[in-house]
């Protein structure tokens, strides 16, 4: 099965840039997706294909992928982006989500 | 307004089934894939099953395989999973959502508030 791995925490300080990868094998061949998800409150997604934000999610959030690594960009960071955040990418019919990131704003 | 609502969960002894429904508004559901994704308590997303636009393709996680059947009905606006052979393991927040296309290939752009199923005796 195709596994995608996170580091269980981020911790970043308002204003600052916080950085979330994601690594599976030859992750960069296929596109990665990421979402938000606030306690209590369904996900959300805020990168699409890459790179991509869907209409109402900050500039401040971007993502790349490449190689063995997609990585999810806060930049400026404020105290409503504390959340978990999780990449998921697709293996042939299946979808694969990423272990989790719980990103603190200290 | 754009929304999933799901519904049918609750408490179910092991070994019995449960069927869960959701109900889409607001966009032309036959254009899109729809999946359902589970949390269990305190623990990260897993991907349960999805399904195409037309029924063509349908995807399970190995863990679901065998128990769980995904089905849709276009005409209702409707997405169910009827699961079987019910565990404890199977205890999560059920998630249903549309993916931003018709077929296997990219991200779930609406989720509804999820349902939850509680497998215990």
């Amino acid at each position: 099965s195709y596994d995608l791995t996170q580091p269980p925490s981020v911790s970043v300080s308002p204003g600052q840039t916080a950085s979330i990868t994601c690594s599976g094998d030859k992750l960069g061949d296929k596109y990665a997706f990421w979402y938000q998800q606030k306690p209590g409150q369904s996900p959300v997604l805020v990168i699409y294909q890459d790179s991509k934000r869907p209409s109402g999610i900050p500039e401040r959030f971007s993502g790349s992928n490449s190689g063995n690594t997609a990585t999810l960009t806060i930049s400026g960071t404020q105290a409503m982006d504390e959340a978990d955040y999780y990449c998921q990418a697709w293996d042939s019919s299946t979808v694969v989500f990423g272990t989790g990131t719980k990103v603190t704003v200290l | 307004e754009v929304q999933l609502v799901e519904s049918g969960g609750g408490l179910v002894q092991p070994g019995r089934s449960l069927r869960l429904s959701c109900a889409a508004a607001g966009f032309t559901f036959d254009d899109y894939a729809m999946h359902w994704v589970r949390q269990a308590p305190g623990q990260g997303l897993e991907w349960v099953s999805g399904i195409t636009w037309n029924s063509d393709r349908i995807g399970y996680a190995d863990s679901v395989k065998g128990r769980f059947t995904i089905s849709r009905d276009n005409a209702k606006n409707s997405l169910y999973l009827q699961m079987n052979s019910l565990r404890a393991e199977d205890t999560a927040l059920y998630y249903c959502a549309k993916e931003d296309s018709g077929s296997f290939r990219d991200g779930m752009d609406v989720w509804g508030q999820g349902t939850t199923v509680t497998v215990s005796s």
